[in-house]
């Protein structure tokens, strides 16, 4: 089972890159790796998804090495309206016991 | 744009009440999945179903029954509610087959009394 593992919370300034990394030493060879944003009271949105190596869109590039076993959302000169948490992943729809978010890390962006 | 509405933003009811949750989304998808949150627990899987009546145990289907009779609407049901069920619950959506784009909903905040 690929349990994900990210950091609790991180503090970042408006302008500056954040890369938040998130840990799944168990991944299987079908999963793949996304990233969901969640503002208070709100469900969490897609960001990005990623089998290997680098995906980049408009708001986000996501780094995996070639063991798979982290991956890093990058997100490019934050600013306050970044402020949120951020889920890692890991798995695919079917088997569901194989789809498991992480616990998320908060983001917190200052002036 | 996906849309997946959920039938009440906040809900109290009693212990041992039957309480339905409805979860309805827009776009033809065939994915949809139920979850709840709990501070420091993150986002755990209650159960998904990929199809009209087919449905598959998540992390946490004790206590917890849904039912899927139409393809945009997906039902959770707490047969006879607790106060450890007292929680966040939000519906999400996905296209289908391998997509982990899930779309959710802006969730039900449920107190159970």
């Amino acid at each position: 089972l690929a349990k994900t593992t990210q950091p609790i919370s991180m503090d970042s300034y408006e302008g500056q890159e954040v890369n938040i990394t998130c840990s799944h030493n168990n991944i299987a060879t079908n999963d793949y790796i996304t990233w969901y944003q969640q503002f208070p009271s709100q469900g969490p949105r897609f960001i990005i998804q990623g089998y290997k190596t680098k995906v980049t869109n408009e708001v986000a590039s996501l780094f995996i090495p070639a063991d798979r076993k982290s991956s890093t959302l990058s997100l490019p000169r934050v600013s306050l309206s970044d402020t949120a948490v951020y889920y890692c992943l890991v798995g695919v729809i079917r088997p569901t016991d194989k789809l498991i978010f992480g616990t998320g890390t908060r983001l917190q962006v200052f002036p | 744009d996906v849309k997946v509405t959920q039938s009440s933003r906040y809900l109290v009811k009693r212990t041992g009440e039957k309480v339905f949750l409805e979860c309805v989304q827009d776009m033809d998808h065939e994915n949809m999945f139920w979850y709840r949150q709990d501070p420091g627990l993150g986002l755990r899987l209650i159960y998904f179903s990929y199809d009209v009546k087919m449905k598959e145990k998540g992390d946490i289907p004790e206590g917890y029954s849904v039912s899927r009779e139409k393809k945009e609407r997906f039902s959770l049901i707490l047969e006879s509610a607790s106060t450890n069920q007292t929680s966040m619950y939000l519906c999400a959506s996905s296209l289908g087959g391998r997509d982990n784009e899930q779309f959710f909903g802006p969730g039900t905040r449920l107190t159970v009394l």
